[in-house]
């Protein structure tokens, strides 16, 4: 079974709106750790947010946002006021540090965000 | 500034070669780590590395070996047994955190090098 899930390959969205990146996960860990990271097309991964298992409230970075529905295992991230330059590929990962691999980062497949002008 | 570093940003390959991916980081992290990703598809730990003169197998190792003999390098030799090598690689650190929260460990990126095989 497939531990992190990207079901958008590709996504459009229109210049200075939101838009909604979907990941759900599956671990049946306590404690676990999900990540965003954005890839333009240079290739580097540059680490967007990050949001613990056992945090309260929602984590927010500037225009990010991740919805975290613990029970759904759901971890959306949300850009707000979308840029040009935020056209990119976006990857959610998953760290459970107590199964498999130690600090092993899983991720899923990616999702092509193309920001129209 | 600190950073990662990737060198070479191409390499070419020839049927048989050995070569070796540099990677280097001045962000005294003491964990590293080479992923590779192929096209249209997420990230595959290759090898892990959490202290010098330690490191241990990812989910794609078959063709790979790492070296940790300094805290800030870590480079990936792609040996001949890799039958298919062209890829993208991406070497990563992070920090360690012993006593909880290991969960928490963000890991930093390179900028990657692309593979080529002639």
């Amino acid at each position: 079974a497939q531990k992190i899930t990207q079901t958008q390959p590709g996504m459009f969205v229109q210049e200075k709106e939101a838009v909604t990146l979907d990941c759900t996960y599956d671990t049946s860990d306590p404690s676990y750790g999900l990540f965003w990271y954005k890839q333009p097309s240079s290739g580097e991964m540059i680490f967007l947010i990050y949001q613990g298992s056992y945090d309260q409230q929602n984590a927010t970075e500037g225009r990010y946002s991740l919805n975290f529905q613990k029970a759904r295992k759901s971890a959306n991230l949300v850009i707000s006021a979308s840029q040009l330059g935020d056209s990119a590929m976006y990857f959610c990962a998953m760290r459970e540090p107590f199964s498999g691999s130690a600090r092993q980062l899983t991720f899923g497949s990616g999702t092509q965000l193309t920001v129209l002008p | 500034d600190g950073g990662i570093t990737q060198s070479p940003k191409y390499l070419f390959r020839k049927e048989g070669q050995n070569v070796t991916l540099s990677c280097e980081q001045n962000l005294n992290h003491d964990a590293m780590y080479w992923y590779r990703q192929d096209p249209g598809q997420g990230l595959r730990l290759i090898y892990y590395s959490q202290i010098v003169n330690d490191f241990q197998k990812g989910d794609i190792a078959e063709g790979y070996s790492v070296s940790r003999e300094k805290k800030e390098s870590f480079p990936l030799t792609v040996t001949s047994a890799q039958k298919n090598p062209t890829a993208f690689y991406l070497c990563a650190s992070s920090p360690l955190k012993t006593s909880g929260g290991a969960e928490m460990e963000t890991q930093y990126f390179g900028p990657g090098t692309r593979l080529l095989v002639l």
